[in-house]
């Protein structure tokens, strides 16, 4: 059984940079990839883009492009969601999850505060 | 705005039956996969369905789903309290490039 387990929960600035981690177990990571989808307090899931943990081909959302990087590590099996540029709308709970959304991590709250 | 319409709220009795639409465009339901997806408060979303219309093991059969063009359903039969959450159709759209999710649709067990 395939598990997802994130870092904790981080408060930033605004201008900051946020990096989440998302760990891996089993083999999920040789032969999947991983999702990135976010969830604003009180508002809907938002899909941020996902990465090939086989050839490292990612694909963002329009809006993310140029803030957000997704890299995967296939030795330690951690994905990793960095955030350029934080601004206060960006706080929000990260979720990993695989390619096809049926495993997914705890999340992450971000909170994004001066 | 969400690409994918659902309505915000559905509610039905005990045992009833409740039906979720989700509407899309042919640029994402007609000619994509459907999944959907069950979210509790404070948790992660768990998929409930995916390729339009088949379940992952151990989800109820309770749990159905259709696509027909652009639009895709969700019927919940048989309804308990433990099914109030937030549920999420979800599919790719190829002219944005972009997996979207529908707006959520809560569902509330009289």
């Amino acid at each position: 059984q395939a598990q997802l387990v994130q870092s904790g929960a981080e408060v930033k600035k605004p201008g900051a940079s946020m990096k989440v981690s998302c760990e891996a177990s089993d083999y999920f990571f040789t032969s999947h990839g991983v999702s990135w989808v976010r969830q604003a307090p009180g508002q809907g899931l938002e899909w941020m883009g996902w990465i090939s943990s086989y050839n490292g081909h990612t694909a963002y959302a329009q809006k993310f492009k140029g803030r957000v990087s997704l890299t995967t590590d296939t030795v330690t099996n951690v994905a990793y969601l960095e955030v350029r540029n934080l601004r206060s709308d960006d706080t929000a709970v990260y979720y990993c999850a695989s390619l096809d959304f049926d495993y997914w991590g705890q999340g992450t709250l971000v909170n994004v505060s001066s | 705005q969400s690409v994918l319409t659902q309505p915000p709220s559905v509610s039905a009795a005990p045992g009833q039956k409740v039906t979720i639409s989700c509407s899309g465009n042919s640029f994402n339901i007609e000619n994509n996969y459907v999944s959907w997806f069950q979210q509790f408060p404070g948790t992660a979303p768990k998929l409930l369905i995916y390729a339009n219309d088949k379940r992952p093991s151990g989800i109820p059969d309770r749990f159905s789903a259709s696509k027909s063009g652009t639009s895709a359903t969700l019927d919940i039969t048989g309804l308990q309290t433990g099914d109030e959450a937030d549920y999420y159709c979800g599919t790719w759209d190829s002219s944005l490039s972009s997996y979207v999710f529908g707006s959520g649709a809560k569902v509330t067990v009289l």
